[in-house]
């Protein structure tokens, strides 16, 4: 039973650019959740899709947007990055509101 | 909005040694959670507490839920090389299961 995962592991980009990553989530979870974290921080809530809908959304710019497909798949948009993107981005996913189960994450640096 | 604050940042032990570590929130919290996060890994869910007052045990861990549903702690008895990593405490948004984590407590333990 494969846990969550999420593509690719490492991603470098220039500033200005945009990136789009990737999160299959559990068997069985329907609900996923993004977050970013800066090194030496915990992390920090992006937004939560749920029935394919943005359910709930943390203090980011609308640079970072997302997407949730039939199959429970997301995806994270992150537009015109900026240096301060730099940081490993985390999708968990969860049955409605139960604990969450965390990826291995995305290391995005941005040059 | 809600904050939730944990306390020492950094903790070097001995092994062998006790360690504990303390949560604190802004606001009364309907569950708190605890996670593990290994150097370069993701957070691995550990627990979560519901109820006021309520204590419960893994093993070693002990983890404990205040009587005011606003702080919390986890103690680690004899410790281990293997309980390296930072330990975060997470608790619930207002609605769904959004997590607001605290800025996690990083755990050295020498041999």
């Amino acid at each position: 039973d494969a846990g969550v995962t999420q593509s690719p592991t490492h991603l470098i980009k220039t500033r200005g650019q945009q990136v789009t990553l990737r999160c299959s989530p559990k068997s069985g979870h329907d609900t996923v959740s993004w977050y970013q974290q800066a090194l030496g921080q915990g992390p920090q809530f992006i937004f939560q899709y749920y029935e394919e809908e943005e359910r709930q959304r943390g203090n980011f710019p609308d640079r970072f947007s997302g997407h949730q497909f039939p199959n429970y798949s997301s995806e994270l948009n992150v537009n015109a990055l900026l240096l301060g993107d730099s940081a490993l981005y985390l999708c968990a996913s969860s049955q409605r509101d139960q604990p969450q189960h965390f990826g291995d994450g995305t290391r995005l640096s941005i040059l | 909005g809600q904050q939730v604050m944990q306390i020492p940042q950094y903790q070097h032990v001995q092994e062998g040694e006790d360690f504990t570590t303390y949560c604190n929130s802004s606001t009364t919290l309907s569950n708190i959670q605890w996670y593990k996060q290994r150097p370069g890994g993701h957070p691995v869910f550990l627990i979560q507490l519901v109820k006021s007052g309520e204590v419960k045990k893994q093993k070693r861990l002990t983890f404990q839920f205040g009587e005011a549903k606003k702080n919390s702690s986890l103690h680690i008895t004899a410790t281990q090389t293997t309980d390296v990593g930072t330990y975060f405490c997470a608790g619930p948004g207002n609605a769904g299961n959004m997590l607001t984590f605290g800025g996690g407590t990083r755990l050295m333990v020498k041999p």
